[in-house]
């Protein structure tokens, strides 16, 4: 099945710095990645789609110069928490849709997820 | 808008049937889908239902009614470590997720 590698799964840093996940989709190639964030208890909360080669599209009430995401490659995407805050403690999830199908639905529309990264903001 | 209720948690016991429903209301999505979470871990895909009907997974089986705005998610034989949370999510360009249903199994 399709895999997708997140890093790092969890990491602590001081307030105000900046915090680099990657996702990479390990055996297919990956047009859309999408970042989760998730809080205890909570959903899954879109904050952004990320298609190759083009800017990310961001959800409302989420900060696009906070969060700074990059998806340069078909097998990567990168999001970026610019000068963090205790607040911005979560589970951060990322998922990648395979490319492909000729439209409709196809199994190419099933999400899969990254592992996940807990941050945690001192 | 997009909006999606389930239950917030249940409870069953190890080796019966349990229905996790989830209602919605949008205006219109190409599938509805059903994942697993277990605390702390990335959601795994179970089912989903582009037409009405049901789909048969082994001792999983999702259900979908579009007139109605429904869809339920069966899970057979219950075991243990079929303790989770449920999401339910439909996807029309982009996934929207339900708040979940954690089910609590028992012995």
């Amino acid at each position: 099945g399709a895999v997708v590698s997140q890093h790092p799964s969890w990491v602590i840093c001081k307030s105000g710095t900046s915090v680099k996940i990657e996702c990479r989709s390990l055996d297919f190639q990956a047009t859309t990645m999408f970042w989760y964030r998730q809080f205890p208890k909570q959903s899954l909360m879109l904050m952004a789609t990320s298609n190759e080669g083009s800017k990310a599209t961001y959800e409302q009430g989420v900060e696009k110069d906070k969060f700074l995401i990059n998806h340069a490659s078909l097998t990567l995407s990168t999001l970026t928490v610019t000068s963090a805050h205790p607040e911005d403690s979560s589970f951060y999830i990322c998922s990648a849709r395979p490319h492909g199908g000729l439209g409709g639905l196809s199994t190419n529309e099933k999400l899969f997820f990254g592992s996940g990264t807990q941050l945690s903001v001192l | 808008g997009q909006n999606i209720d389930q239950p917030t948690e249940m409870t069953a016991t190890e080796g019966a049937i349990v229905q996790i429903n989830c209602t919605y209301q949008t205006s219109g999505f190409n599938g509805l889908f059903w994942y697993q979470q277990h605390a702390g871990e990335a959601p795994t895909f179970l089912s989903y239902n582009v037409l009405d009907g049901l789909e048969e997974k082994g001792r999983f089986s999702s259900f979908l009614s579009r007139s109605k705005g429904y869809s339920y998610l069966l899970l057979k034989e219950l075991q243990m470590k079929d303790s989770a949370s449920y999401l339910c999510a439909f996807y029309f360009n982009k996934f929207y997720f339900g708040s979940g249903t954690k089910l609590n199994v028992k012995p």
